[in-house]
């Protein structure tokens, strides 16, 4: 069964500072999924990471794929307070035909402190 | 247009209740997806609509039944909840085929008492 560990599950950083959340998932996939939750709203998608040493950016957060460790980051850049928001990863696993399944990550709640 | 609507935004029902949620899109895709949110927690999955046909039910309670009318719509009809199904109820479209992007609709917010 596809697990996903995201660490921390909850972050206070200062703005301007910089961070990272990591993303452990259990078997090997491909493709992974970063999404950002803003409260009570729905998610937005971030970025999709389509290979080993994939690497995308925008903005103040990049995101990067190892599939050998089976390990995604996220990483913030000088933070400010718009990045405050949950923060998921999710891995698709899959069923057969055309039917996926995405497994979510803890989330990580992270707070922008002024 | 890239985008999934869900409607209601909120719904409070009590536990004889029938009612239904409805989520719409129009991008073409033929994946259509209900999640079940509950407040801190992540988004797990409820059932996958792939080609109008049902293609997972992650063993939810017959109290919740999915319906595809067509390729654009997706029904999820409440009926006898309890307290405990309160939560975020998303719905998600993506094209059809092994790890395509989901994209997420606003979701309806039910609470039953």
């Amino acid at each position: 069964e596809l697990k996903v560990e995201q660490n921390p599950l909850f972050l206070s950083m200062q703005e301007g500072k910089n961070y990272t959340i990591y993303c452990n998932y259990s078997t090997t996939s491909d493709r992974l999924y970063w999404y950002r939750q803003d409260p009570g709203k729905s998610l937005e998608s971030l970025f999709v990471l389509l290979s080993n040493g994939a690497v995308k950016q925008e903005g103040r957060l990049m995101a990067s794929l190892d599939t050998k460790a089976r390990l995604s980051t996220l990483h913030i850049t000088a933070a400010v307070h718009d990045l405050s928001a949950t923060y998921f990863c999710a891995v698709a696993s899959y069923y057969g035909g055309a039917t996926n399944k995405l497994i979510f990550g803890t989330g990580t709640l992270l707070a922008v402190q002024p | 247009d890239t985008e999934v609507t869900q409607t209601p935004k909120h719904l409070v029902m009590g536990m004889t209740n029938k009612k239904s949620l409805k989520c719409e899109q129009h991008m073409g895709h033929r994946a259509m997806y209900w999640y079940k949110q509950k407040a801190k927690k992540p988004p797990e999955l409820m059932f996958v609509y792939s080609y109008e046909k049902l293609s997972i039910n992650e063993s939810v309670p017959s109290r919740f039944s999915p319906e595809c009318p067509n390729s654009s719509l997706l029904n999820l009809h409440l009926h006898a909840l309890q307290p405990e199904d309160s939560a975020l109820y998303l719905c998600a479209s993506s094209q059809a085929g092994y790890q395509e992007t989901q994209y997420f609709g606003p979701g309806t917010r039910l609470l039953v008492l």
